[in-house]
């Protein structure tokens, strides 16, 4: 079964600071994986993914995130946070074979602080 | 193009009543998936579904869940005889491509908050 760990509820940082959430996941065969962003009362919105090439995969709003295969993990970056980057954060996973069921983490709310 | 529509935003059911949720999904697009998201468990998968067909419902619960995508029409959601524990929000996504670099990159709707009485 595929599973996604986000270990964090919560992820303070001061505006300007560079910020990380934190994503591991599990599945059978090689990964692909996803960021995704949902502010308040909206549906998730895509920010970026890797599915196979570079580790380090550049998104929408300046984010970005790096695939680690030997700590199975995909954490989100920003060099320089803002306040509006404010919002619940959500990586998932997906099997690279056949099956197509995506699975999401639990989410991280980041707050970023003026 | 419209994105994924889903309707209606807002439910309110009492207790033993049956709630309908639908889905359009983006034009062209031939995968749905249904999630469900209470505030402490995150999003959980419930169903996903291509045209005619539930190729997972393992995240659905075996009473009163049901879900179809017919060929024609949207997606519907439906849950028979609602608990207060139905009470959340439900989210579908679509997508097209399955494989290779456009692989599973789902367009989600914004949701219908069902709350029971």
């Amino acid at each position: 079964a595929q599973s996604v760990a986000q270990p964090e509820d919560q992820v303070n940082v001061a505006e300007g600071n560079p910020l990380t959430v934190k994503c591991t996941y599990s599945v059978s065969g090689n990964p692909y994986l996803f960021w995704y962003v949902q502010y308040p009362n909206r549906g998730l919105q895509f920010l970026l993914k890797y599915i196979t090439g570079d580790n380090l995969v550049k998104g929408s709003y300046g984010f970005e995130a790096e695939f680690n295969k030997s700590q199975t993990s995909f954490h989100l970056k920003k060099p320089s946070a803002l306040v509006s980057d404010s919002a619940l954060y959500f990586c998932a996973v997906r099997d690279s074979g056949g099956y197509q069921k995506v699975t999401f983490g639990i989410g991280t709310k980041l707050q970023v602080i003026p | 193009n419209a994105g994924v529509m889903q309707n209606p935003r807002h439910l309110v059911r009492r207790r033993g009543q049956e709630a309908r949720l639908r889905c359009s999904p983006m034009k062209g697009h031939s995968h749905v998936y249904w999630y469900r998201q209470l505030p402490e468990e995150g999003l959980k998968f419930m169903v996903y579904l291509q045209k005619e067909n539930i190729i997972d419902e393992s995240g659905m619960p075996k009473e009163r869940f049901s879900a179809e995508f017919p060929k024609e029409g949207p997606s519907i959601l439906r849950i028979q005889q609602v608990v207060r524990g139905d009470s959340a929000a439900y989210f579908c996504a679509s997508s097209t491509l399955t494989t290779g670099d456009g692989a599973n990159v789902l367009t989600f709707g914004a949701g219908s908050r069902l709350t029971v009485l």
